[in-house]
């Protein structure tokens, strides 16, 4: 069975305050591993795709970072704007329907 | 953002009685799927729709039912309610070319008193 733990459950950073959140999963083999960010009241918003261990992607302050056991999402320079609930998914290569298993998500809180 | 819309987006029921969401989409995409989250669980997976007429099962489908007799919408029904079906229901679309992301419509949050 997939299963995905992200860590920490909250987190309060001061803006200008860089940190990183956790991914750990375990699947069977990894097809692909999603980075989403849900707005309270609103549907998940989908941020990076990555496919293999090594992998880096990038979005303005936001970085994603994939090894064979974890993903790291690294915020650099905080802004309160980025106070946001970020999910982290695994989709694997035997599951049908390009399902995605998710993990609880990590409440991140920018203060100004 | 990708054109899905799910209805209503508020409902109150009592227990027993049926209930059904409605997912519609713009994008004429092949998967559709039905997700509930709960707090201390998650996004799980209901239901989804690889096709018209074309449904399987998720990990949490008891007491969910799904139809989908058009491309653009994909419909959950509660046949009878339960306060364990209190939840924000958000549907997802996917291509499901290559490795193509979920894309959430905005939920429906149901409230069974």
């Amino acid at each position: 069975e997939d299963q995905v733990t992200q860590s920490p459950e909250a987190l309060r950073l001061q803006e200008g305050e860089s940190s990183s959140l956790n991914c750990s999963y375990t699947v069977s083999g990894l097809r692909g591993l999603f980075w989403y960010r849900q707005d309270p009241g609103k549907g998940p918003e989908f941020l990076f795709t990555l496919y293999s261990a090594g992998e880096e992607k990038e979005k303005e302050r936001l970085k994603a970072t994939l090894t064979k056991k974890e993903s790291f999402l690294h915020i650099t320079a905080p802004k309160p704007e980025d106070s946001a609930t970020y999910l982290c998914a695994v989709q694997a290569w035997e599951t049908s329907g390009s399902r995605l298993t998710f993990g609880e998500g990590t409440q991140l809180t920018v203060n100004p | 953002d990708a054109g899905i819309t799910q209805s209503p987006r508020h409902k109150v029921t009592e227990t027993g009685t049926p209930v059904t969401l409605r997912c519609h989409q713009t994008e004429n995409h092949r998967y559709m799927y039905w997700y509930r989250q709960d707090p201390g669980h998650g996004l799980r997976l209901i239901h989804y729709s690889y096709g018209v007429k074309d449904t399987d099962k998720g990990e949490v489908s008891d007491g969910y039912s799904v139809s989908r007799s058009k491309t653009e919408d994909f419909l959950l029904t509660l046949e009878s309610a339960t306060s364990s079906q209190t939840s924000v229901y958000f549907c997802a679309i996917s291509s499901g070319t290559g490795l193509s992301p979920l894309h959430f419509g905005n939920g429906t949050r149901l409230t069974v008193t």
